[in-house]
């Protein structure tokens, strides 16, 4: 199965601030890969198809990009409604695994 | 609009099944696919397993291979997993997601997630 180590599992920043977050997969994926917003008692959204490309909706301070086996999901300019967890799924080969998730707090 | 409607909540016995159902809508149902997750209380999401709709090929987590079967319906755009022989550790919210063959990547339609808790 491939492997996808999430950090960090926590941060915590302020409104205005950047953050990123950052998905290990443990064998090349091609950009396989989505992140997912998720609030407490709701279904996961998604982001970020295919590593970088942005879904519908998705304000533009959402951005992905890829480093070899890393990914990074970086939010510019956080707002309170950033609040939520994140998770990245790679799609490349079955079982389609989940990183562990980050918890996002805004202060 | 693509929707994507789950069933209700299930309450169920240890050793007992359950069979969740996800009805899709808005797409067309045979060039698509359909994963499963879960999702334990305060814990993060869990892959289950995926059916290709229109080979009706599955592909389940070796954590769950000997205890899931996920079927598709044509006639109603719907897709079941059932679970079997449950335990306290599938006490959980379950949730679809479907996606088209516009783009595989596109894992935007979830429906609304259903609680299953298992008791005895």
């Amino acid at each position: 199965d491939i492997q996808m180590t999430q950090s960090p599992s926590s941060l915590s920043a302020s409104v205005g601030d950047t953050v990123s977050i950052t998905c290990r997969a443990s064998q090349d994926i091609y950009n396989s890969l989505d992140w997912f917003q998720q609030k407490p008692g709701k279904p996961p959204k998604l982001l970020l198809a295919a590593a970088s490309r942005l879904t519908n909706g998705v304000p533009s301070r959402f951005s992905g990009r890829r480093s070899g086996t890393d990914y990074t999901l970086t939010v510019s300019n956080l707002q309170p409604e950033d609040s939520a967890s994140y998770y990245c799924q790679q799609f490349y080969r079955v079982p389609f695994t989940f990183g562990q998730g980050t918890k996002l707090e805004i202060k | 609009q693509i929707q994507v409607e789950q069933s209700g909540p299930a309450v169920k016995e240890f050793g007992a099944s359950v069979k969740l159902s996800c009805k899709t809508s808005g797409f067309t149902f045979t060039k698509s696919a359909v994963q499963w997750v879960r999702q334990a209380r305060g814990e993060g999401l869990e892959w289950i397993g995926r059916i290709v709709v229109g080979t009706g090929n599955t592909d389940v987590a070796q954590k769950f291979h000997d205890r899931v079967t996920i079927t598709r319906d044509m006639s109603t755009d719907t897709v079941h997993m059932e679970l079997s022989t449950l335990t306290s550790e599938d006490t959980g919210v379950y949730y679809c997601a479907a996606v088209t063959a516009s783009d595989w990547f596109l894992w935007d339609y979830w429906g609304q997630g259903a609680l299953v808790t298992v008791s005895s």
